[in-house]
Order: structure tokens, then C-alpha cells, then sequence
């Protein structure tokens, strides 16, 4: 079964709303958690790093201030998109990394969002 | 940055036909992971690859980690339609789980 989830799976939003997402590990803490924005017939980009009781890391060229990260628990990562605009209409996805003796990272199913 | 260059980008073959996907790097991978996507959904681990040399089976599915650790393939017997998806080689930045993806192979099989 699924170990990380995502809500919502899709999302319709007018230009100039915010819209958040949730990236849950579902039997397994995770201090880390990492948001990718994957484009249509493109491949997964990294955007931020996501840690529990500090602030997120971003990658080059990613707004830290459109792209609002929130670790609120072992548990739970958001991603809130502030102010969107048709071109950040994407495929989220989320990971965690379960730190077992296997070291299995596990993404999300993606949220897919929509600017209109 | 390291960057991750897969080819072919666009494969479309028949049923029963074979083929092989690579994954070449810049510089030298610590770990290497092949991820399947398939449309709406995240990626789901296939394999990791770690030692120079080192090949792995996963029944029709072989994966490859070149012996310097710069490149990696994939090669698919007998492909069925199910093997449809985005395969994404991944490598994992050295010390984090902070994953750079490659470009992409976009597959498609025939029935």
C-alpha cells in the first residue's frame, strides 16, 4: 500500500489564488521531504527540500516566496503556491525518505494543478 | 551540477521487441535508482545500482552500472504493452536523499 500520500490529487484554481498542497508519510516519521514539479511530457525537477522544525531549502531559481514550505510534523509537509499563475500549472510530487536499514525513499501520487 | 542524460527520449516498439535505455552522467554517480512513471502518478522504484560493474535482474528487466559509475542502461526482453511509462534514472546527491532525475525515456509498446 501507499506510505506517502497527497491531497489533493488534482486541483482547479483561478490566476491569483493560492492553492495548498499536503504530503503526508503515513506509518514512518520523516524530518525530510522533498516537492518535485514535474511538466507535461517532461521529467522530475527538484524544488525544495522540505525539514522538520526549520526552514526549507530551495533549489536555484525556485521562489521561496510563491513557493511557501511548511514541515508541521514528523507527519506532514505543504506546499503552499501563492498567488498562481497559469504557468505554474504542474504535477507535484512529494518524497520521503524512510530511514530503515534499506533506506527506501518514497514518492507521493502527485497533485496535479491547474491555473486557469 | 550533475546532470543526467537519458536516451533515447521517445521509444515506440511492438510487442515482443527488445530494448535498451542509458543513463550517462557528467561526473560519477554515488548510487544510481531506475524509477517506471506512469501518467498521474509518482515514479516507483524498479532497482538501485551501486558498485562499478554490478548487474541486476528484475525478470524481463535488466539494469547495468557502467564500471567507471558515469552511465547506467536498462534493457527490456520481450517488451509487453504494461511496460508503457516514463523511465527516469535518478542519482542521489552523496551525504542526502535529494534526488537529481535524469531527462526521461518516454516508452511506448504495441500490442
Amino acid at each position: 500500500g501507499a506510505v506517502v500520500s497527497q491531497h489533493p490529487s488534482w486541483v482547479i484554481c483561478k490566476s491569483g489564488t493560492s492553492v495548498k498542497i499536503e504530503c503526508r508519510s503515513l506509518d514512518f516519521q520523516a524530518t525530510t521531504m522533498f516537492w518535485y514539479r514535474q511538466f507535461p511530457k517532461q521529467s522530475l525537477m527538484l524544488m525544495a527540500t522540505s525539514n522538520e522544525g526549520s526552514k526549507a531549502t530551495y533549489e536555484q531559481g525556485v521562489e521561496k516566496d510563491k513557493f511557501l514550505i511548511n514541515h508541521a510534523s514528523l507527519t506532514l509537509s505543504t506546499l503552499t503556491v501563492t498567488s498562481a499563475h497559469p504557468e505554474d500549472s504542474s504535477f507535484y510530487i512529494c518524497s520521503a525518505p524512510r530511514l530503515t536499514h534499506t533506506d527506501t525513499q518514497y514518492f507521493g501520487p502527485g497533485t496535479r494543478l491547474t491555473v486557469l | 551540477t550533475q546532470l543526467l542524460e537519458q536516451s533515447p527520449q521517445f521509444l515506440s516498439i511492438q510487442e515482443g521487441e527488445n530494448l535498451t535505455v542509458y543513463c550517462n552522467s557528467s561526473s560519477v554517480f554515488s548510487s544510481l535508482q531506475w524509477y517506471r512513471q506512469e501518467p498521474g502518478e509518482g515514479p516507483v522504484l524498479l532497482v538501485t545500482v551501486v558498485t562499478g560493474g554490478e548487474v541486476k535482474k528484475l525478470k524481463r528487466l535488466t539494469f547495468q552500472f557502467g564500471d567507471a559509475r558515469k552511465d547506467s542502461s536498462l534493457h527490456i526482453t520481450a517488451a509487453q504493452p504494461g511496460d508503457t511509462g516514463l523511465y527516469l534514472c535518478a542519482e542521489t546527491t552523496s551525504g542526502t536523499y535529494k534526488y537529481i532525475f535524469g531527462t526521461g525515456t518516454r516508452l511506448k509498446v504495441l500490442a
